[in-house]
């Protein structure tokens, strides 16, 4: 079975700078997909970013930025220019690639604060 | 598009009491998950449906816990009889198609037993 791991239970960052996520998973599966999602106050699981496994090169997408390193299993999250509407609960997740395997197993979180 | 739609948002009742929550996929979109929030156990999946069909319901806690789809626009969980250990958020998300596509999920129901 899949695992998702993320070690910083909380982190912070002052506006304007950036921060970075960790995230670790654990699997047998040669290809799979992997994904950010932020969950606001308001609880509303938002897409963050992806990564396919087989593609080499890291997503981006405006001020988030991913460095997927396949070999170490690692997949941390840069955040650039941090606003305070970034602050919410960072979740990494992992999704196989076949059929029968389309679920999201999610890591326990990171609560991001932004200090003005 | 609406997104998807859960009713109710917060539900509260006592224990022993059934509960069912609903969900309106996102039209078009084939695939359904229903996902619990805890703080003890995080996200996780309690079952999906491909087309209507079941695919992978070993998430489900237990026989009190059952999910149907009977069309494609609408799926429920229900809960009977209900305990204080099933309070969570419980999410609902759909998809379209397999691959990386992304999942939407909707705003979520809290649901509080007492």
């Amino acid at each position: 079975a899949q695992t998702v791991t993320q070690s910083q239970p909380e982190m912070s960052v002052q506006e304007a700078e950036t921060v970075t996520l960790s995230c670790t998973y654990d699997t047998s599966e040669s290809d799979y997909y992997l994904f950010w999602y932020k969950q606001p106050p308001s609880r509303q699981m938002i897409l963050v970013i992806r990564q396919e496994a087989y593609k080499q090169q890291n997503a981006t997408e405006n001020r988030f930025s991913v460095n997927f390193q396949k070999a170490a299993k690692s997949f941390s999250l840069k955040i650039s220019d941090s606003q305070l509407g970034d602050a919410a609960m960072y979740f990494c997740a992992y999704r196989g690639l076949n059929f029968g395997n389309e679920k999201l197993t999610f890591g326990t979180g990171t609560r991001l604060t932004i200090i003005p | 598009d609406a997104g998807v739609i859960q009713s109710p948002r917060h539900e509260v009742t006592e224990m022993g009491q059934e509960v069912t929550l609903r969900c309106k996929p996102i039209s078009g979109h084939d695939y359904l998950f229903w996902y619990r929030q805890t703080m003890m156990r995080g996200l996780e999946l309690l079952i999906y449906f491909n087309n209507n069909v079941p695919i992978d319901d070993s998430g489900m806690p237990e026989d009190r816990f059952s999910a149907k789809m009977p069309n494609a626009s609408f799926s429920t969980l229900k809960i009977q009889p209900s305990e204080p250990r099933d309070s969570a958020v419980y999410f609902c998300a759909s998809q379209r198609g397999t691959g990386g596509n992304e999942q939407y999920f909707g705003p979520g129901t809290r649901l509080t037993v007492t």
